[in-house]
């Protein structure tokens, strides 16, 4: 059963764009939610990540918005750039436990 | 800048043949993982050790795969007999407790 679910599964947008994508979870005893990037032949790097007592967190361009009522948090790319092409991953934590992984986005952007 | 060590980078083997890989985590980490990726399953994770006991390893395949941690400065994740279905990219991961993980780069491993 997967813990978090991620949407979609690619996605393509135009250079300047906003790039979103989301992540759901049902599991209450999550408290950590980390996004991760990963480039062709590298492994996946930390992004940004967020608690559940914010509802926002903006680092640079990247911004994760999390509703917690709804059990949904998102990553929003402000200003995407061809370099930003890479895959994304979702990411929850049970404090004391593992990481349960999204199913991953894989983001085009084109100049 | 700290980093993940996996080793090889790449592995093609026939099928039968043992394979293990090697994952040096950083120093100072008394957590590593070790996760599968696949176009199909995505990330999967195998197993995981904290100061090197290993506390998860539902994921992993009992009757072909087996973890170690020799010591605090590497981990071990073999296959015999490995399997065509075996062939993924094979990642290390360590952190500090509970904290956000650090990936290496990886080991795709091809059997044929």
């Amino acid at each position: 059963q997967q813990q978090v679910k991620q949407s979609p599964q690619s996605l393509i947008v135009q250079k300047g764009g906003i790039s979103i994508i989301n992540c759901a979870y049902e599991n209450t005893a999550f408290d950590y939610f980390p996004w991760y990037q990963q480039f062709p032949g590298k492994g996946p790097a930390l992004l940004i990540a967020i608690r559940p007592d914010v509802s926002e967190k903006k680092e640079g361009r990247f911004t994760i918005s999390f509703n917690k009522s709804a059990k949904q948090f998102s990553l929003h790319i402000m200003d995407s750039q061809p370099g930003d092409s890479a895959t994304y991953f979702c990411a929850a934590r049970i404090l004391g436990n593992q990481f349960y992984f999204g199913t991953g986005t894989s983001l085009t952007v084109i100049p | 800048d700290a980093r993940v060590t996996q080793t090889p980078r790449h592995k093609v083997t026939e099928m039968g043949q043992e394979v293990t890989m090697r994952c040096q985590p950083i120093l100072g980490h008394n957590t590593v993982f070790w996760y599968r990726q696949t176009m199909m399953q995505g990330l999967e994770l195998l197993a995981y050790f904290r100061n090197r006991a290993p506390l998860d390893d539902s994921g992993m395949p009992k009757d072909r795969f087996s973890a170690e941690m020799p010591d605090a400065t590497l981990a071990t994740l073999k296959i015999q007999p490995s399997e065509p279905r075996d062939s993924a990219v094979y990642f290390c991961a360590s952190s500090r407790d509970n904290q956000p993980q650090h990936f290496g780069d990886g080991t795709r491993l091809s059997i044929l």
